[in-house]
């Protein structure tokens, strides 16, 4: 158990759609960070936050976007899906980017 | 750049000890992380380690990290089937971490 938790853990969604994934940083973690893994991939970096500010990104599109709550719960949204952004999507969190980070268990998403 | 290299696969019989190497590129990574994952199961962090550190052991894991070779690696002592599972190298950059693709480790009995 890493304290982390993540909703929904498996859901379907139809191209074209939108999907909101939501996570519960561990308690006192101020920065939450998600993680795309796709099958046979290891977790490839979409971008944290930290305070509520988006501290980084990497390489997706503007459809993928976030949020992070004052109580440092975060969303992951992804409008317009496609076919291949089905995968695992991971949160992780950790205190001011520290050394220390943990995973949930991901919400399966399956675009079709 | 940024990228981690592992290989892909590795078999073990129980009871011996599994080593799973990998490799990074880039040489600003402040801390290097061993995950597990089992399968439909999100990562856990088995251990990390400094950069500026050449060993780590914590019970029946021991890494090792060559800085100058940009090498990590992983020793599990007294392999055992629980231990089944893909292991993750990855690499801390700034604000993010870089994967390997990992290491599907397969006990043998």
């Amino acid at each position: 158990e890493t304290g982390v938790t993540q909703s929904p853990t498996h859901l379907i969604k139809t191209r074209g759609q939108q999907v909101t994934l939501r996570c519960s940083s561990q308690s006192g973690h101020n920065t939450v960070s998600w993680y795309q893994q796709a099958l046979g991939q290891g977790p490839q970096f979409i971008f944290q936050y930290y305070r509520e500010e988006e501290n980084g990104r990497g390489n997706f599109p503007p459809r993928f976007s976030g949020l992070q709550f004052p109580n440092y719960s975060s969303e992951l949204n992804v409008n317009a899906l496609e076919l291949d952004d089905s995968a695992l999507y991971l949160c992780a969190s950790s205190l001011n980017s520290g050394n220390t980070i943990y995973f949930g268990e991901g919400s399966w998403l399956t675009v079709v | 750049g940024e990228d981690v290299e592992q290989s892909l696969f590795l078999s073990v019989r129980e009871g011996d000890s599994s080593v799973i190497n990998c490799t990074y590129t880039d040489s600003s990574s402040t801390y290097l992380y061993w995950y597990k994952q089992e399968p439909g199961a999100g990562l856990q962090l088995l251990t990390y380690i400094f950069s500026n550190m050449d060993m780590k052991q914590d019970q029946r894991l021991t890494v090792l990290l060559n800085k100058k070779d940009k090498h990590l690696s992983l020793r599990i002592a007294d392999t055992q089937t629980g231990d089944s599972a893909i292991y993750f190298c990855a690499e801390s950059i700034r604000d993010k971490i870089i994967f390997g693709k990992g290491t599907r480790l397969h006990i043998l009995p």
